[in-house]
């Protein structure tokens, strides 16, 4: 089978870091993707990893520690704008297609204070 | 460069019957993968299609079904609708596979479906 663990809530204020974990349980793992999803909104795509260690965008960073079958996203700087859920996603290979098929955690969603 | 569009973009069925939802792919992207997203939750995976086929399938009943067109447009089936059903389904292009995994999916903003 195949899970993936995320926090339901956090919340936190302006200017504050706030990460967020994810656990994995697949036996077809290729990599873990953020996504993040205003409310109404779609998707959209914030990191990839493939291997183990630290990715880096801007405010923005990921991690991936494939031996624990663990990531995190971690926000600096948190502004109003990022309140939004947060969806850690394995490609996994036990749905199909030569690279996986990407499968969603149930999200994490952030609150930011003033 | 043009986005992912889905179509339509609200709808109310009665339980029984049977929908098409409508995805147009971002110019660049043959690779159309659709989810069912359930309010709260994260988007389930329904199914892949690449080059007009099917390129792996979620735990979805065969009352799902799609269908990829030469322009990578894709439809997503529902057969025999129940209220379980009711959900914002999405569509999501890609690159093909091995191609731009770095980059992830580009996804619409969905069709948000009703079943009553």
């Amino acid at each position: 089978g195949q899970s993936l663990e995320q926090p339901s809530e956090v919340t936190a204020v302006e200017g504050a870091i706030v990460q967020i974990n994810c656990t994995y349980q697949t036996s077809g793992f290729y990599g873990l993707s953020w996504y993040q999803q205003h409310d109404g909104g779609a998707p959209t795509f914030l990191s990839y990893n493939a291997l183990d260690g630290l990715e880096e965008t801007g405010r923005f960073s990921s991690f991936l520690s494939r031996s624990d079958s663990y990531g995190y996203l971690l926000l600096q700087e948190l502004q109003m704008k990022d309140s939004a859920s947060y969806f850690c996603a394995v490609r996994d290979l036990n749905y199909g297609g030569s690279q996986g098929n990407l499968i969603f955690g149930k999200g994490t969603k952030l609150s930011v204070k003033p | 460069e043009t986005g992912v569009t889905q179509s339509p973009t609200h709808l109310i069925k009665t339980r029984g019957q049977q929908v098409t939802l409508r995805c147009s792919s971002q110019s660049g992207h043959n690779t159309v993968s659709w989810y069912q997203q359930a309010l709260g939750q994260g988007p389930q995976f329904i199914f892949q299609y690449y080059r007009e086929e099917e390129n792996g399938r979620g735990n979805f009943p065969p009352r799902f079904s799609g269908l990829q067109f030469p322009n990578y447009s894709s439809e997503l089936n529902v057969n025999a609708l129940e209220l379980d059903d009711s959900a914002l389904y999405l569509c999501a292009s890609s690159p093909p596979p091995g191609q731009g995994v770095r980059d992830g999916y580009t996804f619409g903003s969905g069709t948000r479906l009703t079943v009553v």
